[in-house]
This record gives C-alpha cells, structure tokens and sequence, in this order.
C-alpha cells in the first residue's frame, strides 16, 4: 500500500526555537497533504490543509504565521513551528490521500517536546 | 461546527466476545463515514470505510450506518488482546473525499481481557 514517511519521529526543544517537520509521500503524488494535532487522549484535530504550489488553507484558530507550511512538490510538504512554546507540545501527524479519503494515508508523526 | 462524539471507555471486553463501538455525528450532511485504529503512540489506521446505510462487513469487522439516526458503529467479532486500542471514528461530508479533511472523534480505548 502507499506509504507516507513523516521526520523526525520525536524532537525535543527549547522554548522559542523552530523546528521542521517533513511529511513525504513514497509511492503516490499528493497534491493535498493534510496536518493534524493531537493532544493526550484527545481527538485528531485537523491544522491545515496543504496544497501542492499554493497557500496552505487553515482551520479556525491556528495561526498561520506560528504553524508554517510549504508544498513545494508533490511528494513534500512540511509544517514549520515557530517560536515555539510548551504549549506546542503535542503529537502532529501528516496525511496524504492517492485517491479517494478510503486511501488516505498517515505519516508516523512526531512527539514534539518543548521545554 | 462539526462535531464527532464517541465514548472515550476505556470498553472492556472479554477475548472471544464482540466489541461494539459507536460513534454519533452532527453534520447531517456527512457522507463517508471512517474508522481508524490507533495503538498508544501511533498514527492511525484505517479499518473500513462506509457510504451507505445498513451493514459494511469486513472479516471480523462490521460497520453499521443510519444516516437518518447519524449514528455510525463498528463490531468486532471475535475480539482477541492485540484490538485493543483506541477506535476513531472519522466524518467526511464529500462522498469519498479526497481533498478534504477529516473531522475526528476523540476516540474509545477499547480493551479486549484474555
């Protein structure tokens, strides 16, 4: 099946840092590439939804200009935490769809820690 | 706002038996319906997937959809200890998606006892 590979896993840092996290698509192109937030024994909250060669379109209530992401290809999309603070800390996972949403794909996510 | 409402559990169900899982949803609108399986520290996984109303059967896993009701539940027959997880159910309002996000519940932690 179709893999999406999401880097790093886990990342520890300083409070006012910036950390990159990369979200690929191996064996498919996608053109929409969709990031999502997870605090503890919380739902999967929807941040983005990034688009191949435009602006990303954002949810009610995340700030663009904190959570940066860029497409630039097809088969990369990143998201981009500025300044970050604990409360960042969170499980953000990536997704990519080859077709329909019964083909939407997850990355493995990343355990952010910000101390 | 959507909104995606589950059970948070934990469920207890003994190995053998079948864990039924259930999940409401407000936008009457929505058109596919999704359940994923999440083990502690993982991403998710799909399960099925459901478009219509009635029964959707997949080996041991059977989605069930009453639109009219928007109520969406997943049974697990034959419950063994590596289901236990948490079960997210997932909404789409486009039939089949594909450029849209998916609206989540929290999730319940289901626990299968050998």
């Amino acid at each position: 099946g179709a893999v999406v590979s999401q880097h790093p896993s886990r990342v520890i840092c300083k409070s006012g840092t910036s950390v990159k996290i990369e979200c690929r698509s191996l064996d498919f192109q996608a053109t929409t590439m969709f990031w999502y937030r997870q605090f503890p024994k919380q739902s999967l909250m929807l941040m983005a939804t990034s688009n191949e060669g435009s602006k990303a379109t954002y949810e009610q209530g995340v700030e663009k200009d904190k959570f940066l992401i860029n497409h630039a290809s097809l088969t990369l999309s990143t998201l981009t935490v500025t300044s970050a603070h604990p409360e960042d800390s969170s499980f953000y996972i990536c997704s990519a769809a080859s077709g329909g949403n019964e083909k939407l794909f997850f990355g493995s996510g990343t355990q952010l820690s910000v101390l | 706002q959507k909104e995606v409402e589950q059970n948070s559990g934990p469920l207890s169900v003994p190995e053998g038996a079948i864990a039924s899982l259930n999940c409401t949803y407000s936008d009457r609108g929505s058109q596919s319906f999704f359940w994923y399986r999440q083990y502690s520290g993982k991403s998710p996984e799909l399960i099925m997937f459901i478009y219509s109303n009635g029964d959707k059967e997949d080996g041991r896993f059977t989605a069930q959809l009453n639109k009219a009701s928007q109520y969406v539940s997943l049974l697990i027959r034959d419950s063994q200890p590596s289901d236990s997880a948490t079960y997210l159910c997932a909404v789409n309002e486009v039939l089949g998606g594909g450029a849209d996000g998916l609206t989540f519940g929290k999730g319940t932690h289901l626990i299968i006892q050998p």
